[in-house]
């Protein structure tokens, strides 16, 4: 069964240093999304993409955030400048088609920042 | 705004007996409702949906979830808890229409069990 898949599973990095969140969605998937959880808090929506540009953001999703799909498999994450507060489970979702369809998640990054 | 309540924090029931988990939600048109269930050091599993139709929704692992739209809620149920239950559960609420959406998530309820 065809599976999202993420790299790494653990970063550890200090504090203002650039990080990329590496995700392999599903092949025929159209829809991608990042997510994140601090720890002992609720999963919370950061981005969706689609057609090669951002459909929505959260408010958690300022300048410092990016992402990008380099080569039509691969969907990443950047911080750019990490703080401490950036420590979490940071999820990749992908779904298939049109709205309703469900999200399927990848085993998530965890990040922590010191 | 949409959100979701999950009012249990934790929960704890012995093996072979009934779970109810709860879930409400607060949304303006019609929502598309989700279970999800993260065990420790895990991504976050789709255990059921409801996007229309029935209101009775089957899922994987035997649960079931109910979709009451006068009491907004999505209470999931499962009649004989395993203690491979234990985990994580997350219900979600994600937009209704096409394109992508976005799914905002309770605060989960842990479920132990007890052998």
């Amino acid at each position: 069964e065809p599976e999202v898949t993420q790299t790494p599973s653990h970063q550890v990095t200090q504090m203002g240093q650039e990080v990329i969140l590496r995700c392999v969605p599903i092949s025929n998937h159209l829809y991608f999304y990042w997510y994140r959880q601090i720890l002992g808090q609720k999963v919370e929506f950061l981005v969706s993409f689609y057609n090669n540009e951002i459909s929505e953001k959260s408010e958690i999703f300022d300048d410092q955030f990016s992402v990008e799909r380099p080569d039509g498999s691969n969907f990443t994450l950047k911080i750019r400048s990490t703080k401490l507060e950036d420590s979490a489970m940071y999820f990749c979702a992908s779904g298939g088609l049109a709205g309703g369809n469900e999200q399927f998640f990848g085993p998530g990054t965890r990040l922590t920042v010191l | 705004a949409q959100s979701v309540t999950q009012p249990d924090i934790h929960i704890t029931v012995s093996e072979g007996a009934s779970l109810e988990l709860r879930c409400n939600y607060s949304y303006g048109a019609t929502p598309y409702l989700f279970w999800y269930v993260q065990s420790p050091g895990q991504g976050l599993q789709l255990l059921l949906k409801y996007f229309s139709g029935d209101t009775l929704v089957q899922g994987i692992k035997g649960f079931e979830a109910e979709f009451k739209r006068s009491q907004s809620s999505f209470n999931l149920r499962k009649p004989s808890v395993h203690w491979s239950d234990a985990a994580e559960y997350f219900c979600a609420v994600g937009s209704s229409g096409a394109g992508s959406y976005q799914l905002t998530f309770g605060k989960g309820t842990k479920l132990s069990v007890i052998p």
